[in-house]
């Protein structure tokens, strides 16, 4: 299996500007998990999926950040408009029903917005 | 609530000794606890849990971690440290009765020749 997939690995936009991160689950896994990794605040859970249907959000930050799960081999997080705040690592991860706590992390992409 | 206490942001070990990586839980219900590293560059991966059954959890690469409820730690040991083992460590515990994760602010291990 591939993994899980992340796309683009390293992005960088100028303030106000609207971005878009990918992710690609594992086949066959049933939770879909986004996080923000800053030297600041740690790991944070922003926001996770069950069978394409978000069940918690309570971590996205702000009105600015969305995200959307319109299939089972597919995500995004959108942040609009991007602030140089929410520079950062954002991973996802997946993991099967059955062990939802055996998460596989994507490689992450590494945001910086100037 | 659920939290975890990662005692150390940075340890240094010698290639060949004990690693000893130190986590405490604070919990209202039975915890799950886990293990994740992340190498440099990557995402992390899950190197043991514990879920209720035999108290001492091995996992990959020769790692393994004790749970102590009178301690309420959950640490992290190795005997023998490799080149290959630096790296960041992070502790979890399951939130409630979620699927939800907390993690802590992580261990990293530098490991000298």
């Amino acid at each position: 299996d591939a993994g899980v997939i992340q796309s683009p690995r390293h992005e960088v936009t100028e303030m106000g500007q609207e971005v878009t991160l990918r992710c690609k689950p594992i086949s066959g896994h049933d939770y879909l998990f986004w996080y923000r990794q800053t030297m600041m605040r740690g790991l944070e859970l922003l926001i996770y999926f069950n069978n394409n249907v978000p069940i918690d959000d309570s971590g996205m930050p702000e009105d600015r950040f969305s995200a959307k799960m319109p299939n089972a081999s597919f995500s995004t997080l959108k942040i609009q408009p991007s602030e140089p705040r929410d520079s950062a690592v954002y991973f996802c991860a997946s993991s099967p029903g059955t062990n939802f706590y055996e998460q596989y992390f994507g490689p992450g992409t590494r945001l910086t917005v100037t | 609530a659920q939290s975890v206490t990662q005692l150390g942001s940075h340890v240094s070990v010698s290639e060949g000794a004990l690693v000893l990586l130190r986590c405490n839980y604070s919990s209202s219900v039975p915890p799950y606890l886990f293990w994740y590293v992340q190498y440099p560059n990557q995402g992390l991966q899950l190197l043991l849990k514990y879920t209720s059954a035999a108290t001492l959890v091995k996992g990959i690469n020769g790692f393994e971690a004790e749970f102590k409820k009178s301690e309420t730690s959950f640490h992290l040991t190795k005997p023998s440290a490799h080149m290959s083992d630096a790296a960041e460590y992070f502790c979890a515990v399951r939130k409630g009765g979620s699927e939800k994760l907390v993690f802590g602010k992580g261990t990293k291990l530098t490991v000298n020749p």
